[in-house]
C-alpha cells in the first residue's frame, strides 16, 4: 500500500510565525492529497486538499504545494495563531486513503 | 444534514472480550472507512465498505471484522481483545464513487475503547 512519511512529529512556533509540513509518499499514481486537523478530543478535519494537476493551492493562512517529480507535498500554514494548535494529518490514496502519522503544532502566543 | 455518528463513544472492555462499535455515515453517502487511531501510529487503515462489500481491507489481524447494512450503516467487531487494542476508533464515510482520489472522507468523532 501507500507509504506516507510526514516530518516534524512535533512543531512549536511562536504566534505570527509561519509553519511548514512536509510529507513524502511512494506511490506515483497518487492523484490526491489532503490535509486534516485534529484538534484535541475531536475528529480529524479537512482542512484543504490538492489534486495532481496543480502544483499550489491556497486557502486564507493555509496553502499546500506538490512536487509530483519528487513525490512529496507540503503545508504551509502563515500568521499562525494560538487556534492553529492541534495535530495536522497529511494523506494519500493507495488502496485506502492512507495518513501519515501526524505533526503536532503548538503555537505559543 | 447530519454528519457521521459513531456509537458508542466510550467503552471499557477487559481482554479476551469482543467490542461491536456503529457508524452511521452521512446520508447518501455509501462508502464508510474504519481507522485505529493511537498515539504515535496516526490513522492506521482498517477496511472499506462500499455497497455492503469489504472493498479494501488494512494490515489488522483475523480478530478484526466489519459488515455494512443496506442502508449503509457499518458495524466493526474485535474479537478476543487484547490490551493493545486499546485505541481511538474512527470511521469516515464518502460517497465511495471513483475510489480515494475521488471522495473526500468525513470522519465520526470516534469510538474510544479501553481494554483492562
Amino acid at each position: 500500500g501507500e507509504n506516507v512519511e510526514q516530518h516534524p512529529s512535533t512543531l512549536s512556533v511562536q504566534e505570527g510565525d509561519s509553519a511548514v509540513i512536509k510529507c513524502t509518499y511512494s506511490d506515483s499514481a497518487s492523484n490526491y492529497f489532503p490535509w486534516y486537523k485534529q484538534e484535541l478530543g475531536k475528529r480529524p478535519q479537512l482542512i484543504i486538499d490538492i489534486r495532481s494537476n496543480v502544483g499550489e493551492k491556497k486557502d486564507q493562512r493555509i496553502a499546500v504545494t506538490l512536487n509530483k517529480t519528487a513525490k512529496h507535498f507540503s503545508l504551509h500554514i502563515t500568521e499562525t495563531q494560538p487556534e492553529d494548535s492541534a495535530v495536522y494529518f497529511c494523506a494519500a490514496p493507495g488502496y485506502a486513503l492512507n495518513f501519515g502519522k501526524g505533526t503536532s503544532l503548538l503555537v505559543t502566543p | 444534514k447530519a454528519g457521521v455518528t459513531q456509537t458508542p463513544r466510550y467503552l471499557i472492555k477487559t481482554r479476551g472480550q469482543q467490542v461491536t462499535l456503529s457508524c452511521s455515515p452521512i446520508s447518501g453517502h455509501r462508502s464508510v472507512s474504519w481507522y485505529q487511531q493511537t498515539p504515535g501510529q496516526g490513522l492506521q487503515f482498517l477496511f472499506e465498505y462500499f455497497s455492503e462489500t469489504q472493498r479494501n481491507k488494512g494490515n489488522f489481524p483475523g480478530r478484526f471484522s466489519g459488515r455494512q447494512f443496506s442502508n449503509s450503516r457499518s458495524e466493526m467487531n474485535v474479537s478476543t481483545l487484547e490490551l493493545g487494542d486499546s485505541a481511538l476508533y474512527l470511521c469516515a464515510s464518502s460517497l465511495g464513487t471513483g475510489g480515494f482520489g475521488a471522495n473526500v472522507l468525513t470522519f465520526g468523532a470516534g469510538s474510544r475503547l479501553t481494554v483492562l
